[in-house]
């Protein structure tokens, strides 16, 4: 069981808006920035959104991040079936003094 | 272009070891943490030990604790996993990634570890 919970998976269609939610806790989302992951199946994950809502280089703006409280969320615009993909959060837990991810969200663009 | 390449995967019966390896490329190497995350078969992302890049201090999940080493070679770019007392429940992909404060913002392609009898 992950210390960040998300949706096992959300779906849209093409073109439309989707955002993936991101719930922690006081010892972990509150007191830290949160950072956002894309898997596509068999490939390794790739920075989308780090520290809350910046996205690295060649990230586009499509993809984008926000934080309130003890959530997060990740949202994307303008969807394409190139979207599919699992999606993870992560952040530091203070009370583990450890990195920690949910448990991901698949993407289904149909 | 950072690169960053596992190897020394393969398969282990329990109670077993095996080193990971982890070669980079493409940035200043002795000035960036790095970190090891592994996935289980069909499973999530679980963050299991960093090192510093200055003084090599090293950080552990509780799951590997005391069974895993992590260890860096500054002067040759590469990271090294010892991995023993191995258990059914340590089969995963293993990912090496330099860590950015916390953010994981380049990873390599991983090397499966599985272990059975």
């Amino acid at each position: 069981q992950s210390v960040l919970t998300q949706p096992p998976s959300v779906s849209a269609a093409p073109g439309q808006k989707v955002t993936i939610s991101c719930s922690g806790s006081s010892s972990n989302i509150e007191n830290d920035f949160v950072s956002w992951y894309q898997q596509f199946p068999g490939t390794a994950p790739k920075l989308l959104i780090y520290d809350n809502n910046k996205r690295p280089s060649g990230i586009p703006d499509r993809f984008s991040g926000s934080k309130s409280g003890t959530s997060a969320t990740l949202g994307i615009t303008g969807l394409q079936t190139g979207d599919e993909a699992d999606y993870y959060c992560g952040t530091w837990a203070s009370s583990l003094s450890a990195p920690v991810f949910g448990g991901g969200t698949h993407l289904t663009v149909l | 272009e950072v690169q960053l390449l596992e190897s020394g995967g393969g398969l282990v019966q329990p109670g077993g070891s095996l080193r990971l390896s982890c070669s980079a490329s493409g940035f200043t190497f002795s000035t960036y943490a790095m970190s090891w995350v592994r996935q289980a078969p069909g499973k999530g992302l679980e963050w299991i030990s960093s090192i510093g890049d200055i003084d090599d201090t090293t950080y552990y999940a509780d799951s590997v604790k005391g069974r895993f080493t992590f260890s860096r070679d500054n002067s040759n770019n590469t990271l090294y996993l010892q991995m023993s007392s191995l258990r059914a429940e340590d089969t995963a992909v293993y990912y090496c990634a330099k860590d950015l404060f916390g953010d994981f913002d380049s990873w390599g392609q991983g090397t499966l570890v599985a272990v059975s009898s």
